[in-house]
């Protein structure tokens, strides 16, 4: 089936530092959604993107759907203690209706 | 307001039981779509429901059922539990199936089958 490729699968940053995610697919994507899930919860929508080559921001986070359509990137700017959690991309296949695939996740550690 | 709702928060069964599982969708939501997430993975797809009719399924044994009522609020049946059907099973909702494709998930279920 298709997959969404998320590495590392961990990453640790000091407390004010920016990071950056990537999502990369060998399928085409019509929609890319960026969720973070938080212990004991489901996970929550931050960004959804539509077109390629589209830049949305979310107070400190932006991302990116890539101009290849394979391709999505989450930035996150300045972070703080709160940011604390496991970043997902998801994406939506051309007539797949309202299905998504997910990556199996980059678990964010920020050291304060 | 009211974000998505699932019912129980946690639930223990033994293998060879039945479970259900419930959602209830953000109001003016009309499509619930359904999800397994086993620990360490991303969600994976099991069904899409939209104005109670199946709109998708993902690869799943038939052992796994759902439906949606009227008011949009949707069931997850699951028969005959195996133990690797212990997992954080999600409920999303979305306004429609066309063109807004922004799901929303509830807290989830989390299953243990022992």
């Amino acid at each position: 089936g298709q997959q969404l490729n998320q590495s590392p699968q961990s990453m640790f940053i000091q407390e004010g530092e920016d990071v950056s995610m990537n999502c990369t697919s060998s399928s085409i994507f019509n929609t890319w959604l960026w969720y973070k899930q938080e212990p004991g919860e489901g996970p929550v929508l931050l960004i959804a993107l539509y077109k390629a080559g589209e830049l949305t921001s979310n107070g400190r986070l932006t991302a990116q759907f890539g101009i290849t359509r394979k391709d999505s990137f989450l930035n996150i700017s300045a972070s703080i203690p709160s940011d604390v959690g496991i970043y997902f991309c998801a994406g939506r296949l051309t007539g797949a209706n309202s299905k998504l695939t997910f990556g199996k996740g980059i678990t964010l550690s920020v050291r304060p | 307001d009211a974000g998505v709702t699932q019912s129980p928060t946690h639930l223990i069964k033994t293998r060879g039981q039945h479970v259900t599982l419930r959602c209830s969708p953000i109001s003016g939501h009309k499509s619930v779509s359904w999800y397994q997430q086993v620990l360490g993975q991303g969600p994976q797809f099991i069904f899409q429901y939209y104005e109670k009719e199946e709109r998708g399924r993902g690869n799943f044994p038939d052992r796994f059922s759902a439906r949606q009522f009227p008011n949009y609020s949707s069931e997850l049946n699951v028969n005959a539990l195996l133990l690797g059907d212990s997992a954080l099973y999600l409920c999303a909702s979305s306004f429609t199936g066309g063109s807004s494709y922004e799901q929303y998930f509830g807290p989830g279920t989390r299953l243990t089958v022992t």
